[in-house]
């Protein structure tokens, strides 16, 4: 059985702090996509990772993709309050993105 | 408009009612996707139209019927649900491609309480 396993799933952390998150999966795939996901709203793109080694970068965010070891990593450098939401792994399995298993979800909150 | 989005924002219904969510992208995509958001599960994709066409159903009860009259617009018909279908249901668009690589694009969602 595919799995997309993301951890922590919660994550309280102090503003000017680094963290980051895991995101396993189970099967072959060099197609890797990070969302966040506000409190009652929809899923934003944040980075969309194509290959083994790719690195996206974007404000106080970066994401990587280890497609040999099944493993992506979102970083968090100097926390702020704005990224206080939800965070997705997704794995495309189809190659025409037409099968995208999600992860868990990290909640992230940030503290003064 | 732009990107997708989906009406109502959010719906009560009863168990015997009959509804409808709609889901319009404005992207020029060619597939389209239903997925339910529960609390404490994972996004489950529950139907897939390419081109119009369903080319996947994951398992889902048939008090759910998907209806895709075009590229652009996707329908959700919901009767006589059941409690545990209250969730917020987001629909998403992608443009057709044999390499993939660009992603799925979300509506704002649905959120649905059945009573």
């Amino acid at each position: 059985e595919l799995k997309v396993e993301q951890n922590p799933l919660f994550l309280s952390m102090q503003e000017g702090k680094n963290y980051t998150i895991y995101c396993n999966y189970s099967t072959t795939s060099d197609r890797l996509y990070w969302y966040r996901q506000d409190p009652g709203k929809s899923l934003e793109s944040l980075f969309v990772l194509l290959s083994n080694g790719a690195v996206k970068q974007e404000g106080r965010l970066m994401a990587s993709l280890d497609t040999k070891a099944r493993l992506s990593t979102l970083h968090i450098t100097a926390a702020v309050h704005d990224l206080s939401a939800t965070y997705f792994c997704a794995v495309d399995i189809s190659y025409n993105n037409n099968d995208m298993r999600f992860g868990a979800g990290t909640r992230l909150t940030v503290k003064p | 408009e732009t990107g997708v989005t989906q009406t109502p924002r959010h719906l009560v219904m009863g168990m015997t009612n009959k509804k409808s969510l709609k889901c319009e992208q404005h992207l020029g995509h060619n597939a389209m996707y239903w997925y339910k958001q529960s609390a404490k599960k994972p996004l489950e994709l529950m139907f897939v139209y390419n081109f119009k066409e369903q080319t996947e159903n994951n398992s889902v009860p048939s008090r759910f019927s998907p209806e895709c009259p075009n590229s652009s617009h996707l329908f959700l018909h919901l009767h006589t649900l059941q409690p545990e279908d209250s969730a917020l249901y987001l629909c998403a668009s992608s443009p057709h491609t044999t390499s993939g690589g660009l992603g799925q694009y979300f509506g704002p969602g649905t959120r649905l309480t059945v009573t």
